[in-house]
């Protein structure tokens, strides 16, 4: 139980086009997501928090209007990357907290983005 | 000041013998919770262990277990009998709250090599 879901896997886009990073909680529903953001050979750094039919809170230096979030569902929050630049490649990992159980993050696979 | 500190970048260890890993923290909230995660090099969060600010006896979970040593404010992770599969990035986090929802913190992580 508790599998947590991203796609894609991997992403590779060019300079300016955005892209959008699907997060699912496939056995449990989940009020809260979480997305981090991880350059290579570095920590996970919380971007922002998503709340399912709320609007999502970012840490402190994430662009909102760069890095948009928005948790449709209580099984699914989406982070679109808009006029991605090199800058953004990095690894993006989501995490989602159980309605029913509140204590641990359950983290999905990561998705690797690359911008040309 | 870093709220989590992980010191070593890096540790080898023989296989079948057991290692730690330093972890100490920095909060003046009193309820908080500690977590442990293995990142293999495919990327994902693999959740190992938990110790609550409150809890009187230090977790184990199999062969994971976390010395908890509130005044020092340290939150080792001794790992017994390593194995080939532990190899991994080992990160270390903070929750400054006991509620799931609120903000996880990691460190910046050691790199552990089982040595056959």
């Amino acid at each position: 139980g508790a599998v947590v879901s991203q796609h894609p896997s991997w992403v590779i886009c060019k300079s300016g086009t955005s892209v959008k990073i699907e997060c699912r909680s496939l056995d449990f529903q989940a009020t809260t997501m979480f997305w981090y953001r991880q350059f290579p050979k570095q920590s996970l750094m919380l971007m922002a928090t998503s709340n399912e039919g709320s609007k999502a809170t970012y840490e402190q230096g994430v662009e909102k209007d760069k890095f948009l979030i928005n948790h449709a569902s209580l099984t699914l929050s989406t982070l679109t990357v808009t006029s991605a630049h090199p800058e953004d490649s990095s690894f993006y990992i989501c995490s989602a907290l159980p309605l029913t159980s509140g204590d641990e993050q359950f983290f999905g696979p990561g998705t690797r983005l690359t911008v040309l | 000041a870093q709220k989590i500190t992980q010191t070593q970048p890096g540790m080898f260890v023989q296989e079948k013998e057991a290692v730690t890993l330093d972890c100490t923290y920095d909060t003046s909230d009193p309820s908080y919770g500690l977590f442990w995660y293995k990142q293999p090099s495919s990327g994902e969060m693999i959740f190992l262990i938990y110790q609550g600010s409150y809890d009187q006896q230090n977790a184990t979970e199999g062969r994971y277990s976390l010395n908890f040593q509130k005044a020092r404010k340290s939150a080792n992770l001794v790992i017994s009998a390593s194995q080939l599969g532990d190899s991994a990035m080992y990160f270390c986090a903070m929750r400054e709250g006991l509620e799931g929802y609120q903000k996880v913190t990691f460190g910046t992580g050691t790199k552990l090599q089982v040595i056959p």
